[in-house]
């Protein structure tokens, strides 16, 4: 089992505000780190999928970036809109196995 | 492609009764993954299959629950006999291999299973 901390729980913001938040794992057999997002009554949704240190992703107005040294990734969010209200899982991978964390859940106010 | 298909959707069924979730992989992808979500635990691993051979079952919370593969299309996770405690959302997810590697591949879920043991 992984120790894999999502921090915050949860997070409340206003529509335009930019938000981020952490997921923390070891750095041992590391191997690659995937988000995903995960709407209420939905199935998860790939987002990023990081492997290397110092690795950057961006797809629209979300971003993350990955420290491997350390054990942590940042997954930020420009100009929150309320269709980004959801839960954003990641999972670090350790021998070929996803290794989920308990979520963010982020709501965007209008 | 109609990608992950799980059925049903919603199952409520009596403590003692036996259960069977359906899945039907994206055509194609060679590994197909069964994970549970509860409050309690989050979305964990139960078993995943490469070409409908079971990897890695280590999960798989008790011998009351099987899951099988017969062919590359259709994969059964079973539960005999359901506990109250079993409730949960059950997914299955399927992914391709790249040259990556396992890991690196991005898994495709399926709208999952509600469970409900009374």
């Amino acid at each position: 089992i992984l120790n894999v901390e999502q921090s915050p729980q949860s997070l409340h913001v206003q529509e335009g505000d930019s938000t981020n938040f952490t997921c923390s794992f070891p750095s041992s057999n590391f191997y690659a780190l995937h988000w995903y997002r995960w709407e209420t009554a939905k199935s998860p949704e790939a987002l990023f999928v990081m492997t290397l240190n110092g690795d950057e992703k961006k797809k629209g107005r979300i971003s993350a970036t990955l420290n491997t040294k350390e054990g942590y990734s940042y997954l930020y969010i420009k100009g929150s809109q309320p269709e980004d209200s959801a839960t954003y899982l990641c999972a670090p991978v350790n021998f070929n196995k996803f290794y989920f964390g308990s979520g963010t859940k982020l709501n965007v106010k209008p | 492609d109609a990608g992950v298909i799980q059925s049903p959707r919603h199952e409520v069924t009596e403590m003692g009764q036996e259960v069977t979730l359906r899945c039907k992989p994206i055509s194609g992808h060679d590994y197909l993954f069964w994970y549970r979500q509860t409050m309690m635990r989050g979305l964990e691993l139960l078993i995943y299959f490469n070409n409908n051979v079971p990897i890695d079952d280590s999960g798989m919370p008790e011998d009351r629950f099987s899951a099988k593969m017969p062919n590359a299309s259709f994969s059964t996770l079973k539960i005999q006999p359901s506990e109250p405690r079993d409730s949960a959302v059950y997914f299955c997810a399927s992914s391709s291999p790249s040259t990556g590697g396992l890991g690196t591949d991005t898994q495709y879920f399926g709208p999952g299973t509600r469970l409900t043991v009374l």
